[in-house]
């Protein structure tokens, strides 16, 4: 059971829109409709912005927005803004009750 | 509303055991499909999940970490306790825990985390 893969950063200017993308494998990504996003703010508590792939909680901004292709999911930021300054980190059930994180990935907005 | 509070020590030396206690209010471990469980995140570096436990007792843990770890829950008091054996510096690390939402697969509700520092 390997991390996920994901870039270790991304940046785009307010306004823009950015995709952060998260590679498996087909025992976790590529087998289960299950990924979940979640957004990292240095010394807080994470907070999930999309689950089952490209389901918002309720109260998340519909600038969030999750897909899925094979092994890959994907996590697109539009309308950049200040406040979306973070660490992503994309998650996915793995079977077992098990699940698997990524390596994480720092948004900056220039 | 949900709340989970990690609590335990600071610091533990080397080869020591490390036990965390996940004190939650606002849902019921003993409800049909509730889950928590236990994250972490070393300084710098990514979250890596360690284990969980459902309402009916049923566990699990890392493949890389099965080992070490046990998770163990007290319905009554409302809390969830993970050890971890044989502790070392890379295990130093925020430690967090988190609600597994009922009939989902993923972590609605999470504590603020407690960092251990594992050091002789």
């Amino acid at each position: 059971q390997s991390a996920l893969t994901q870039p270790a950063s991304v940046s785009g200017s307010p306004g823009q829109s950015i995709t952060i993308s998260c590679t498996g494998t087909s025992s976790d990504v590529g087998s289960y409709n299950l990924v979940s996003w979640y957004q990292h703010h240095p010394g807080k508590a994470p907070k999930v912005m999309i689950y089952e792939g490209s389901k918002r909680p309720s109260g998340v901004s519909n600038r969030f927005s999750g897909s899925k292709s094979g092994n890959t999911a994907s996590l697109t930021i539009s309308g950049l803004q200040a406040d979306d300054e973070a660490d992503y980190y994309c998650c996915s059930y793995a079977g077992s009750i098990t699940w698997v994180f990524g390596g994480g990935t720092k948004v900056t907005v220039l | 509303q949900i709340t989970l509070k990690e609590s335990g020590p600071t610091l533990v030396k080397p080869t020591q055991t490390l036990t965390l206690t996940c004190t939650f209010s606002g849902f019921s471990l003993s409800t049909s499909g509730v889950g928590v469980g236990w994250i972490r995140q070393p300084p710098g570096k990514a979250l890596e999940w360690l284990a969980l436990i459902y309402w009916d007792d049923n566990k699990s843990y890392s493949p890389s970490l099965k080992s070490r770890l046990t998770i163990t829950k007290d319905t009554s008091k409302n809390q969830v306790v993970l050890t971890m054996t044989n502790m070392d510096p890379v295990d130093t690390a925020t430690y967090y825990c988190a609600h597994k939402v009922w009939q989902g697969y993923y972590f609605d509700y999470w504590g603020q985390g407690t960092l251990v520092t594992v050091s002789s």
